[in-house]
């Protein structure tokens, strides 16, 4: 079957640096998606890789090796603003989007 | 600015009654939306997935006459809550991808009580 594995919760201090690891496993590979999830509001776009390697925007990077099946979400200089649910999404073989249950980050001040 | 927009974002309504929920994709054209829904501190769940000028295309146990879809254009999916419950208060939300390898542009979703 196809999975998708990412922590269910973390803890991080605001002004740090947190790192949100994705491991999966699907039937073909099309590319990699994280989105961003505040409560009560619909995910946003952050990143998508397709090949292997890191990708930076701001203060978000994303890493995927498509050997190892494994993707990460590098948050630096984290904000409160920053405290949601982070996905990982796998687009497979039939272009289906697989999604994780998502990461709860919690900043605290 | 948002290219998937939804319609309406909140729903009250009493139980029996039905409701329609409006997906549109702004400035691109989408033969394929999906249908989300997502309860309270849970991930989302995939619901079906709306196929333009063909029939959607459901996941296992989600009822196809309960939960009516119809794309009738490039623009443009609807998800329609038939004789609505209290069990189906939750949060649905509908995506549509630019292209086959491009990110799912999200709607606000739209949040739907049934008292």
């Amino acid at each position: 079957g196809q999975n998708i594995d990412q922590p269910t919760e973390m803890t991080a201090t605001e002004g740090a640096i947190v790192q949100i690891n994705c491991t999966y496993q699907t039937s073909g590979f099309n590319g990699l998606f994280w989105y961003q999830q505040h409560a009560g509001e619909a995910p946003t776009f952050l990143s998508y890789n397709v090949l292997d390697g890191l990708e930076e925007k701001g203060r978000f990077s994303s890493f995927l090796s498509r050997s190892k099946g494994y993707s990460y979400l590098l948050l630096k200089e984290l904000q409160m603003k920053d405290s949601a649910s982070y996905l990982c999404a796998v687009l497979d073989s039939n272009y289906q989007l697989i999604w994780g249950a998502g990461t709860k980050l919690i900043i605290k001040p | 600015g948002a290219v998937v927009s939804q319609h309406p974002s909140w729903v009250i309504c009493k139980s029996g009654t039905s409701v329609k929920i409006e997906c549109r994709s702004l400035d691109f054209q989408a033969t394929t939306m999906f249908w989300y829904r997502q309860f309270p501190k849970q991930s989302l769940m995939l619901m079906a997935t709306s196929n333009e000028g063909s029939k959607a295309t459901y996941e296992q146990g989600v009822e196809k006459d309960k939960f009516l879809i119809n794309h009738a254009s490039l623009t443009l999916s609807t998800l329609t809550v038939t004789s609505a419950h209290p069990e189906d208060s939750s949060f649905y939300i509908c995506s549509a991808p630019q292209g086959d390898n491009q990110p799912q542009h999200f709607g606000d979703g739209t949040r739907l009580s049934i008292l």
